[in-house]
């Protein structure tokens, strides 16, 4: 078993949906969730940074953290074209470097 | 947000040479760094964990002297891939990590060994 799992998509969904992405883990010692977006060719770009249980809610993207379930999710509202790409959740236990998950393709159709 | 730049962003080089790949964090010190590689259409994969002043810890598969790494500063490490070949070609990105624990990653560097 992964310690990260992530579905690889690829999500195809019209413009203005709301898309829901979305991660389990196995390893009770993530304490750091991070979501990044990786346009073809360039390097991964943080997105959202989180901690703790709950939501976190940055413009258009809502961060979503439930630890007792070992689940995490990114909401993005008013989906774009420009949103159109791969997303990543890493976990980090704070001491060594990220787990990342497979990365899910998004692709949101004009 | 803070930035980190590799270079080259994109390398050819023929078999059997060695490439160096620089990654800076520019506006903040990084006391660790990390080496990635990442396959097309696959997520990335940790290489080594570079520590200022210290040496690299290599993950297991990663062979170390063929993928030497240098922190000589807390705002360069360097990657240089000894005796390439086409087995290596690859997209390599490095990322630099703040005292808040918060990962920037830098755009990657495309290497092709022909």
């Amino acid at each position: 078993q992964k310690e990260v799992e992530q579905d690889p998509g690829p999500l195809s969904v019209p413009e203005g949906a709301i898309v829901s992405l979305n991660c389990t883990y196995s390893n009770s010692a993530f304490q750091y969730f991070m979501w990044y977006r990786q346009y073809s060719r360039k390097g991964p770009e943080l997105l959202m940074y989180t901690y703790s249980s709950g939501n976190k809610e940055d413009g258009r993207f809502t961060a979503q953290v439930d630890k007792s379930s070992k689940y995490i999710s990114l909401f993005i509202r008013d989906s774009q074209p420009s949103d159109s790409a791969t997303y990543l959740c890493a976990l980090d236990t704070g001491r060594r470097a990220l787990t990342f998950g497979s990365g899910t393709r998004l692709q949101v159709q004009p | 947000g803070a930035v980190v730049s590799q270079h080259p962003s994109w390398v050819i080089c023929k078999s059997g040479t060695s490439v160096k790949i620089e990654c800076r964090s520019l506006d903040f010190q990084a006391t660790t760094m990390f080496w990635y590689r990442q396959f097309p259409k696959q997520s990335l994969m940790l290489m080594a964990t570079s520590n200022e002043g210290s040496k690299a810890t290599y993950e297991q598969g990663v062979e170390k002297d063929k993928f030497l790494i240098n922190h000589a500063s807390l705002t360069l490490s360097t990657l240089t891939v000894t005796s390439a070949h086409p087995e290596d070609s690859s997209f390599y990105i490095c990322s630099a990590r703040d005292i808040r624990y918060e990962q920037y990653f830098g755009p990657g560097t495309r290497l092709t060994v022909t």
